[in-house]
């Protein structure tokens, strides 16, 4: 039972241009929101979070936007870089029963092409 | 510094083996995580644990046991290998409901 989907597995983009990463959960106990990044043979590395109270986050070239009512989060990257050509992982915690543990998708591979 | 340290990065043993991962954290964070992330490339919540409660996601085998010395170590034994848990493990810490930093990994094979 997947709580937590990322239903394209890759996405390509031109250098420059904006690249937009979907995901979206179905329990709505989920109160905080996380993306991570992924390169091979790597840990994940934080990215950038959102609260449940906000319905967007920016911070510099990343943005993440939060639709509650469609239970369903983006990353936007702009413009996109060679550099952020890696797995993304969407993530989601809720309060209360095991706090604090992170329930994952199963990542989008974002390739930027120069 | 490297903030979540794992050790070893690849482990390759045999079926039946007891074998044990290693992960240290110097952020002086309050919990540790172990995420599993197997051949679908999904990562699945193992443990939780911080100095007051151990969280066990139901699914994991009781052949995994997490030990921890202190509040900084989080290691991962695991009974008896099988070829299923051949996967790629995790180590994380985070402060309660923190963003969590996670280690390198532990690519563990089982032949």
């Amino acid at each position: 039972d997947q709580q937590v989907k990322q239903n394209s597995p890759s996405l390509s983009v031109q250098e420059g241009r904006i690249s937009i990463l979907n995901c979206d959960y179905t329990n709505s106990m989920f109160d905080y929101f996380l993306w991570y990044k992924k390169y091979p043979a790597e840990g994940p590395t934080f990215l950038i979070s959102i609260s449940s109270i906000k319905d967007k986050n920016e911070d510099g070239r990343f943005t993440v936007f939060l639709n509650k009512s469609a239970k369903h989060l983006s990353l936007h990257i702009v413009p996109s870089q060679p550099g952020d050509s890696a797995v993304y992982f969407c993530a989601a915690s809720a309060s209360g029963g095991s706090q604090g543990n992170l329930i994952f998708g199963k990542g989008t591979k974002l390739s930027v092409k120069p | 510094d490297t903030a979540v340290s794992q050790t070893p990065k690849y482990l390759v043993t045999q079926m039946g083996n007891d074998k044990s991962i290693k992960c240290e954290q110097n952020l002086g964070h309050d919990t540790m995580y172990w995420y599993k992330q197997d051949s679908k490339k999904f990562l699945k919540i193992m443990f939780s644990y911080n100095n007051k409660e151990l969280i066990i996601n139901e699914t994991v085998p009781n052949r995994f046991s997490p030990k921890s010395p202190d509040k900084a170590h989080l290691n991962l034994h695991i009974n008896s290998l099988e070829l299923g848990d051949s996967a790629v493990y995790f180590c994380a810490s985070s402060q309660y409901r923190g963003k969590a930093f996670f280690g390198q990994g532990t690519r563990l094979t089982v032949v």
